[in-house]
């Protein structure tokens, strides 16, 4: 059964720092492309971050460019997202989402329940 | 970026109707083009993909269709499981941009 599960959400001040992580099974985590996609308080969904499965490749919103970084660890099954200079419109639910795979296409067929960071100003 | 637009943010409908939600793109995406659902309090699940390909386990009663800038997904016949939230999105070009959504209410 394929799984996904964040961790590392929080409470951290503005201009702060975090870093989660998606701890993944079910799956051959290392030839899948992994994404964050975010999703503020009642507000709709917000593509973060995309990475290829061989980490030669990465991807980001103009809101995140230069503050947040994607990797991946393969040994590990595990993806993560540094998150650094944060910002009151960072807070959101970060969810993983596992790239499905059939070539060429960007859709994400899986996805975790999602870690909450919150930004206090 | 390319801006999704998602028409109408809200549909009242009534259990056994027919439905269609409706996404366009600010410029042509082709056929690289994704709907969602999302339920409260979970994760958005994946409908359909290349614009009409319909995902593992997702019921012959959704469908969807469009290509280029305009794009819809059909609901033939309204259950009750299907009152949700409802995301398009394209992965034509970077940043892969969703729409607003639209939410699916019970009239």
């Amino acid at each position: 059964e394929v799984q996904l599960l964040e961790s590392g959400g929080a409470l951290v001040q503005r201009g702060g720092s975090l870093r989660l992580s998606c701890a993944a099974s079910g799956f051959t985590f290392s030839t899948y492309v992994m994404a964050w996609v975010r999703q503020a308080p009642g507000k709709g969904l917000e593509w973060v971050s995309t990475i290829s499965d061989e980490e030669d490749r990465t991807y980001y919103a103009d809101s995140v460019e230069g503050r947040f970084t994607i990797s991946r660890d393969n040994s590990r099954n595990t993806l993560y997202l540094q998150m650094n200079s944060l910002r009151a419109d960072d807070t959101a639910l970060y969810y993983c989402a596992r790239r499905i795979s059939v070539s060429g296409t960007g859709a994400y067929d899986f996805w975790g329940q999602g870690t909450m960071v919150t930004v206090s100003s | 970026e390319i801006v999704m637009t998602q028409s109408p943010a809200t549909l009242s409908v009534s259990l056994g109707e027919r439905v269609t939600l409706s996404c366009r793109a600010s410029q042509s995406v082709g056929r690289d083009f994704v709907w969602y659902q999302q339920k409260p309090g979970q994760a958005p699940r994946l409908l359909i993909y290349g614009a009409s390909v319909r995902a593992t386990g997702i019921p012959a009663r959704f469908s969807g269709s469009g290509s280029g800038t305009d794009f819809t997904l059909t609901i033939s016949s309204l259950q009750s499981e299907d009152f949700a939230v409802y995301y398009c999105q394209q992965y034509n070009a970077w940043p892969h941009t969703f729409g607003q959504g639209t939410k699916l209410e019970i009239k």
